[in-house]
């Protein structure tokens, strides 16, 4: 079975902080994505990954960068923790590029920014 | 563009009843259709999925077909339990890197 482990369950972090939230997948999947959900918006895209080095921007890139410097880790990056960056944040993996690989995630990290 | 649409929740049965909720969807091309569940606290679970007009998704006695001509894939349960209680996500890939459209979630409360 897929594993894709995200670092930290549960993180409280202070407003102008830099956050740093870790993924790594253990089945060598090319794409990686970070999603943040919040009550009565679902899912949405912040940013994801094809390659090692390679980025592109999600629905709602702002405020936030990613790093994946290995294929099996891809971090996201919150440059300076606002209050309404408070979220659960999925992190998923899927293989390959043809369309119909699901995509696998992880348990998510519930971050509070005080 | 592709999008998703799934009914709004919660929908609240009894144990045993028999569910359904819809999803429809709005895509170019051909692409794949997706049911993930989450349970509370935790992340999203593949459910089913399907890859081709009329195929037919199932697992855990939950079914979904693909049907093109309704751009529909409603998901389908004979008898459910209270452990079915969960958030279920309808979802379709584009074949731009794996891009996934997700439904707002339908939030399913099974009672005793």
């Amino acid at each position: 079975d897929v594993k894709v482990t995200q670092s930290s369950r549960y993180l409280v972090k202070r407003t102008g902080e830099k956050v740093f939230l870790e993924c790594v997948q253990d089945m060598d999947h090319e794409n990686m994505f970070w999603y943040r959900q919040d009550p009565g918006l679902g899912l949405r895209l912040i940013y994801f990954s094809y390659d090692v080095k390679m980025k592109e921007k999600g629905d709602i890139p702002e405020g936030y960068s990613v790093s994946r410097e290995k294929k099996e880790r891809f971090s996201l990056i919150l440059e300076s923790a606002s209050t309404n960056q408070t979220s659960m944040y999925l992190c998923a993996s899927s293989l390959g590029a043809n369309g119909n690989q699901p995509q696998h995630f992880g348990d998510g990290t519930r971050l509070s920014i005080l | 563009g592709n999008s998703v649409t799934q009914m709004e929740g919660p929908v609240t049965l009894s144990e045993e009843a028999f569910l359904t909720i819809n999803c429809t969807y709005t895509a170019t091309g051909y692409p794949s259709l997706f049911w993930y569940v989450q349970y509370p606290g935790e992340g999203l679970q593949l459910l089913l999925k399907a890859t081709k007009a009329d195929d037919k998704g199932s697992n855990k006695g939950f079914e979904a077909t693909y049907r093109k001509e309704t751009t529909s894939f409603h998901l389908e349960k004979g008898s459910v339990q209270v452990s079915d209680s969960a958030v279920y996500f309808c979802a379709l890939t584009s074949y731009n890197f794996n891009k996934f459209y997700f439904g707002s979630g339908t939030k399913l409360n099974v009672k005793p």
